[in-house]
């Protein structure tokens, strides 16, 4: 059975930093491209970013709200994903999703998410 | 960035009504759209993937049709486990982008 587990979101000042991990089992974790979402409370969807596969030299592409700020890394030895969020503001606060592969064919599997409140 | 613009933004139906929601892309996505349905607290879950393939699972009564910058998702008789929120997400090009959404509401 594929699961994503996302942990390690909490209260953070703005201009802090938090790093999300996201752990994944039931799938051979180093095939596949992995994503971010969030989701601000009462809100829609946003998509945060992606990192892709190490056969596709783990490149990542990024929403421009985050860009410069988050950083999407993985550890394919641990089936891991990390989302590392620095120079955190206000509207930064959601909860933050790990996905696997969005749009990929062979089915969709999405985190629990864990909130990320983000407030003086 | 390709906007999604969904609607209607909120619906109120009935059990039994056929419901139609649409997604317009701003540039054609070819068929790289999915629908999702999300209830209060929990993850996505997606329906319709490639804008008209049916996720294993999926009741039949959803389907999906478009291609390029038009395409619908119909529910042919709701049932009360489909009351929720809506989503069309494109992953033609970066950045993805969701549509707003569409809360559908018990009448």
């Amino acid at each position: 059975e594929v699961q994503l587990v996302e942990s390690g979101g909490g209260l953070v000042q703005p201009g802090g930093s938090l790093r999300l991990p996201c752990a994944a089992s039931g799938f051979t974790f180093s095939d596949y491209y992995m994503d971010w979402v969030r989701q601000a409370p009462e809100k829609g969807l946003e998509w945060v970013g992606r990192i892709r596969n190490k056969a596709n030299r783990y490149t990542t592409e990024y929403a421009a709200s985050v860009k410069g700020r988050f950083t999407i890394s993985r550890d394919d030895s641990k089936n891991s994903l990390y989302l590392q969020m620095n120079s955190l503001r206000t509207e930064d606060t959601a909860v933050y999703y790990c996905a696997r592969d969005l749009g990929a064919r062979g089915g969709d599997y999405w985190g629990q998410g864990t909130l990320v409140t983000v407030s003086p | 960035d390709i906007q999604m613009t969904q609607s209607p933004s909120s619906l109120s139906a009935s059990v039994g009504d056929r419901v139609t929601i649409t997604c317009r892309a701003s540039q054609g996505v070819r068929n790289d759209l999915g629908w999702y349905q999300q209830k209060p607290g929990k993850a996505p879950k997606r329906l319709i993937y490639a804008a008209s393939s049916l996720e294993s699972g999926v009741p039949s009564r959803f389907s999906g049709s478009g291609s390029g910058t038009e395409f619908t998702l119909t529910i042919s008789s709701l049932q009360p486990e489909d009351f929720a929120t809506y989503y069309c997400l494109q992953h033609n090009s970066y950045p993805f982008t969701f549509g707003q959404g569409t809360r559908l509401e018990i009448k």
